[in-house]
């Protein structure tokens, strides 16, 4: 009940195409989901979080997307660039503590 | 200037042998964690604890052992260290239901 599941695994996007990473939960308690990101030797970065009383929100060329009927939420990164190749983790926060998903490869082709 | 910092950066050690690593945050942040993620990169809460107190422990080992002399610091040592042990731990911090901040990580090879 406090797993994120994530897909895809990995992604190659164009560059200048959009990039969609999607996440599902399963417990109504979690209140609060980030999107991180992590490149290669580093720790991961919040990149946007949303809460379930909004249906998107956009920052830039990030939007997340989020539907509480479905428990289902996902990344969107428009005209992706070489420089967003890197790992995304979504999360639910939820219990004082954050459950991440299993991650995202995106490589983006030059 | 590294708002959250954890050394070493890099342990490689035989089986059985225990090791520490060391995180430290000046961020002014209650709440400290560690993390683990495997081979597969996968993000695991392994403990929390906010100004010095244990509030989660991920039924983690208990060769695994936190420890906050303060609010700024959360260590953690490991005893008998196994193959399995082998990952990339991570320290983070925040505030109360806030943003995570995590430092760069310490890679675990347990030969």
């Amino acid at each position: 009940q406090q797993q994120v599941k994530q897909s895809p695994q990995s992604l190659i996007v164009q560059k200048g195409g959009i990039s969609i990473i999607n996440c599902a939960y399963e417990n109504t308690a979690f209140d609060y989901f980030p999107w991180y990101q992590q490149f290669p030797g580093k720790g991961p970065a919040l990149l946007i979080a949303i809460r379930p009383d909004v249906s998107e929100k956009k920052e830039g060329r990030f939007t997340i997307s989020f539907n509480k009927s479905a428990k289902q939420f996902s990344l969107h990164i428009m005209d992706s660039q070489p420089g967003d190749s890197a790992t995304y983790f979504c999360a639910a926060e939820g219990f004082q503590k954050l459950v991440f998903g299993t991650g995202t490869r995106l490589l983006v082709s030059p | 200037d590294t708002a959250v910092s954890q050394t070493p950066k890099y342990l490689v050690t035989q089986m059985g042998n225990d090791k520490s690593i060391k995180c430290e945050q000046n961020l002014g942040h209650d709440t400290m964690y560690w993390y683990k993620q495997d081979s597969k990169k996968f993000l695991k809460i392994m403990f929390s604890y906010n100004n010095k107190e244990l509030i989660i422990n991920e039924t983690v080992p208990n060769r695994f052992s936190p420890k906050s002399p303060d609010k700024a610091h959360l260590n953690l040592h490991i005893n008998s260290l196994e193959l399995g042990d082998s990952a990339v731990y991570f320290c983070a911090s925040s505030q109360v239901n806030g943003e995570l901040f995590f430092g760069e990580g310490s890679r675990l090879t347990v030969l």
